[in-house]
């Protein structure tokens, strides 16, 4: 069935490390995919998407591309802040109504 | 322009309590989603509106849980007779149609604790 699988955090690095956290995922089709993003005490926010194969969606530094070949949508950034500490999901769009399916997200902490 | 809304943002309720968790939508937003999310988990698919017509309930747990969107705008998910197992954050989404290029917006979620 549909499913997302993320990098087990918790992801811990120093400011201006480069980040990547892995996604991988199985669909029927060629979904839509997200990575969203909860920071402390907030709400899911989206960071970027990718609606085709070979899309890059970038947001605030971070990237992600679309690799149909690979079924996957690694998000990176080459210089992560402490702001940047959150909880990132990866997700996409699955069944006829389009409901999210998400990963069980990855706890980025980036110390100073 | 205002975000998606939802209240109360905490509950906590006795074992066998009803529980009503409300949503509301970015105004003109035809697609409602509800998503329940375990502590350290992704969240996970309920129940999905298109207007007023609650098209998908696949994700529902039980029927003690009921969702309802009566005139295609504000929503309530009622819980029944909770269990401790119910014990999650809630949230909500909408998206402006039912495209699949479209980016869904959540609230901010309800906790909900049963005791």
């Amino acid at each position: 069935g549909d499913s997302v699988t993320q990098m087990e955090g918790p992801v811990t690095l120093s400011e201006e490390a480069f980040l990547t956290i892995n996604c991988t995922y199985t669909a029927t089709g060629y979904p839509s995919l997200f990575w969203y993003v909860q920071y402390p005490g907030e709400g899911l926010q989206l960071l970027l998407k990718a609606t085709k194969a070979d899309d890059k969606g970038s947001n605030k530094g971070f990237e992600a591309t679309y690799r149909k070949e690979t079924t996957s949508f690694h998000l990176e950034k080459g210089s992560v802040q402490v702001s940047d500490s959150a909880v990132y999901f990866c997700a996409f769009y699955g069944g006829a109504t389009n409901k999210l399916i998400f990963g069980t997200g990855t706890l980025l902490a980036v110390q100073p | 322009g205002a975000g998606v809304s939802q209240s109360p943002r905490y509950k906590v309720a006795k074992r066998g309590q009803d529980v009503a968790l409300r949503c509301d939508p970015i105004s003109g937003h035809v697609s409602l989603f509800w998503y329940q999310q375990a502590l350290g988990q992704g969240p996970e698919f309920l129940t999905y509106f298109q207007n007023e017509a609650q098209l998908d309930k696949s994700g529902l747990p039980s029927d003690r849980f009921f969702a309802e969107r009566p005139e295609g705008s504000v929503s309530t998910l009622k819980i029944q007779r909770t269990q401790q197992e119910d014990s999650a954050v809630y949230l909500c989404a909408s998206s402006p149609r039912q495209g699949s290029t479209d980016t869904q917006y959540f609230g901010p979620g309800t906790r909900l604790t049963v005791l």
